[in-house]
């Protein structure tokens, strides 16, 4: 166990519809990642949050967005679903944003969650 | 933008071979980290690797780093059936300001007792 949480585990939709994937980090972590992992694109980082903000950007849609709180858990909301979007979704957290932050020559490994699987029908 | 690929993509070998997966940047890395997804899991981390040439061992486990830190590898001596999964190797690119991490493709590993 991780440490990290993500509901729901499951979520069957129709295309055009919109969902809502939540995450909360581990206790302690201000830093959290959205990623996509699907059978032909592999892991695809998505978004970074740090402490509320938008830290970085990867290969996500604009038809997906993100926050974090400021309780530090995280949602992704996905709209006007298509069937390419069927995917694990994965969140991850780690203690710091970044090197700078951590003060440390070493990044900060990143905790991932059990996923949450989306089938867009 | 930075492309980080491995090879093989699979590999099934008998229990008690040996195994190892590389992993090739676009770019040179700042550091490489490993992860290790079993079927139906996430993926947990394994190991960084930071300096040029970085070698470090983990019990059957061997992770590399390339001189130019732009590849790296790990290989697993006597597989057993619990190495099962899908191996990933993830950079950041040198001089990246945040912790955004590039994933490999990755190597799924199947081990026939």
């Amino acid at each position: 166990d991780s440490g990290v949480t993500q509901t729901p585990k499951h979520l069957i939709t129709a295309t055009g519809q919109r969902v809502t994937l939540r995450c909360s980090p581990r206790s302690g972590d201000l830093s959290v990642y959205w990623y996509q992992q699907s059978l032909d694109q592999g892991l695809q980082f998505l978004i970074q949050y740090y402490n509320g903000e938008e830290r970085a950007k990867g290969n996500i849609l604009e038809r997906f967005s993100a926050q974090q709180f400021p309780d530090l858990h995280s949602e992704l909301n996905l709209s006007s679903l298509e069937l390419g979007d069927s995917a694990l979704y994965f969140c991850a957290s780690s203690a710091f944003p970044d090197r700078a932050t951590s003060g440390r020559a070493e990044y900060n490994e990143q905790f991932f969650g059990p996923g949450t699987r989306l089938t867009v029908l | 933008g930075q492309q980080v690929m491995q090879i093989p993509q699979y590999q099934h070998v008998q229990e008690g071979e040996d195994f190892t997966t590389y992993c090739n940047s676009s770019t040179t890395l700042s550091n490489i980290q490993w992860y290790k997804q079993r079927p139906g899991g996430h993926p947990v981390f394994l190991i960084q690797l930071v300096k040029s040439g970085e070698v470090k061992k983990q019990k059957r486990l061997t992770f590399q780093f390339g001189e130019a830190k732009k590849n790296s590898s790990l290989h697993i001596t006597a597989t057993q059936t619990t190495d099962v999964g899908t191996y990933f190797c993830a950079g950041r690119e040198y001089g990246g300001a945040t912790n955004k991490l590039i994933f490999g493709t990755g190597t799924l590993l199947a081990v026939q007792p």
